[in-house]
């Protein structure tokens, strides 16, 4: 059982560069969402989905794009990367999204962009 | 929502049992208290979570104080595997915070050989 597959593992981008992250999820779980982790921040929610066709916006959205087009897949979309993107980014998943529903994360992305 | 207080640091003597405390005197009657942590350059690894009576499963036990104001973790034997940031943190009931999970800065935790 993969569980949450991220990919790529790394990725280099120069400023205004876009790229997509791509995560998965095989536990045919309802909610997906992408975190951001930076250096002495913690964790912060990008965008969140409670369903394939539903998406919301979290504690820092701006600068990126969710889609949910299936209930598996939940890509990150950078239309126009800035250095303020580099961060690790992580994927997470849970059955339904609610308070007694563990989230499950995957291993991350390291983007940089210079 | 309610926020935790965690120690910065922690050491544990491999094989003894590592007892990870957490504050968290604001929270509400309908809040988990979920525990994960984070193995260097890895994603958070769910722990356990709970909302009253104390849980376990097979790795590790949470102790929840009668009136909820404080936790601990306890991994019953720790190995060196078990080296890693745990946070705690409480889970609102409903709204949007319900689905986000905020990381503070966790108790680093060192198992020592």
């Amino acid at each position: 059982n993969a569980g949450v597959t991220q990919t790529p593992k790394f990725q280099v981008l120069k400023t205004g560069q876009s790229m997509t992250l791509q995560c998965a999820q095989d536990m045919n779980h309802e909610y997906m969402s992408w975190y951001r982790q930076d250096p002495g921040m913690g964790l912060r929610l990008i965008h969140y989905s409670v369903g394939a066709g539903i998406t919301d916006q979290g504690e820092v959205p701006n600068g990126y794009n969710v889609s949910r087009s299936t209930t598996e897949d939940f890509p990150l979309r950078l239309l126009s990367a800035a250095p303020s993107q580099t961060s690790v980014y992580f994927c997470a998943s849970s059955s339904t999204g609610g308070r007694n529903s563990p989230l499950h994360f995957g291993n991350g992305t390291r983007l940089t962009v210079t | 929502d309610a926020k935790t207080t965690q120690p910065p640091s922690m050491d544990c003597a491999e094989g003894r049992a590592a007892n990870l405390p957490c504050n968290h005197s604001t929270i509400s009657g309908n809040e988990y208290v979920y525990w994960y942590r984070q193995i260097h350059s890895q994603g958070p690894q769910y722990i356990i979570h709970g909302l009253k009576n104390n849980e376990t499963n097979e790795m590790a036990s949470l102790i929840i104080t009668e009136d909820r104001k404080s936790s601990t973790l306890i991994l019953p034997h720790a190995t060196l595997r078990d080296t890693a940031v745990y946070y705690c943190i409480v889970r609102p009931y409903s709204g949007a915070g319900s689905y986000q999970l905020t990381f503070g800065k966790g108790t680093k935790l060192s198992v020592i050989p």
